[in-house]
């Protein structure tokens, strides 16, 4: 079946820019969480969904950072004012119930803000 | 700060050498991921430790985790090309926590 898709693939914005990121989990998969990798590191969490409504949080580095998820399918990571200190691969995963199942990562974007 | 380390951070090995890569937490872990990276692709899931002392096997690969449940490793037996990539560990720090805290992963290189 299909796996988790990210878009866009890549994208380049400029410093002060509005940027949307979109993630497809898995279908029926509950729980979406969003990870953000800079380059030689492990991913770093930023929040984490059960159905709608965001569970965690607590790895949004500022008011800047919002993510919804509307229907519990579909979610948008949102970066306003982008800073340069903003760029790094953005990741998605998702996983049937949350808990203590594995995750399943999406392919990534790539943001550039210059 | 990193509460999850593992070393090293690059270990260069002749095919069919092993490879080892540590994983420790200053905190006590409710369990244990690791995943494997692809040179230009995402995280896949390799395996889960839940229980103190737990040894798992997965053909070449023997995953471990401590008694006091702050450490954990994996093991490669007899490398090959396709084992390239990056491992990471990741875990719950708190029990009941969605929260995976990766650790900044090993890179593996392999000379066929």
């Amino acid at each position: 079946g299909a796996g988790v898709s990210q878009t866009p693939s890549n994208k380049v914005t400029e410093k002060g820019k509005y940027v949307e990121l979109r993630c497809d989990p898995i279908s029926g998969h509950t729980a979406l969480y969003w990870y953000r990798q800079s380059l030689g590191q492990g991913p770093e969490f930023l929040i984490y969904f059960q159905g709608t409504g965001a569970a965690d949080d607590s790895g949004l580095p500022n008011d800047r950072f919002f993510a919804v998820r509307p229907e519990g399918s579909v979610s948008t990571l949102k970066i306003q004012r982008t800073e340069r200190g903003d760029s790094a691969v953005y990741l998605c995963a998702s996983s049937p119930w949350g808990g203590f199942d594995e995750q399943f990562f999406g392919p990534g974007t790539r943001l550039t803000v210059l | 700060g990193q509460q999850v380390m593992q070393i090293p951070q690059y270990q260069h090995v002749q095919e069919g050498e092993d490879f080892t890569t540590y994983c420790n937490s200053s905190t006590t872990l409710s369990n244990i991921q690791w995943y494997k990276q692809r040179p230009g692709g995402h995280p896949v899931f390799l395996i889960q430790l839940v229980k103190s002392g737990e040894v798992k096997k997965q053909k070449r690969l023997t995953f471990q985790f401590g008694e006091a449940k702050k450490n954990s490793s994996l093991h490669i037996t007899a490398t090959q090309t396709t084992d390239v990539g990056t491992y990471f560990c990741a875990g719950r720090l708190i029990q009941g926590a969605q929260k995976l805290v990766f650790g900044q992963g090993t890179r593996l290189t392999i000379n066929p």
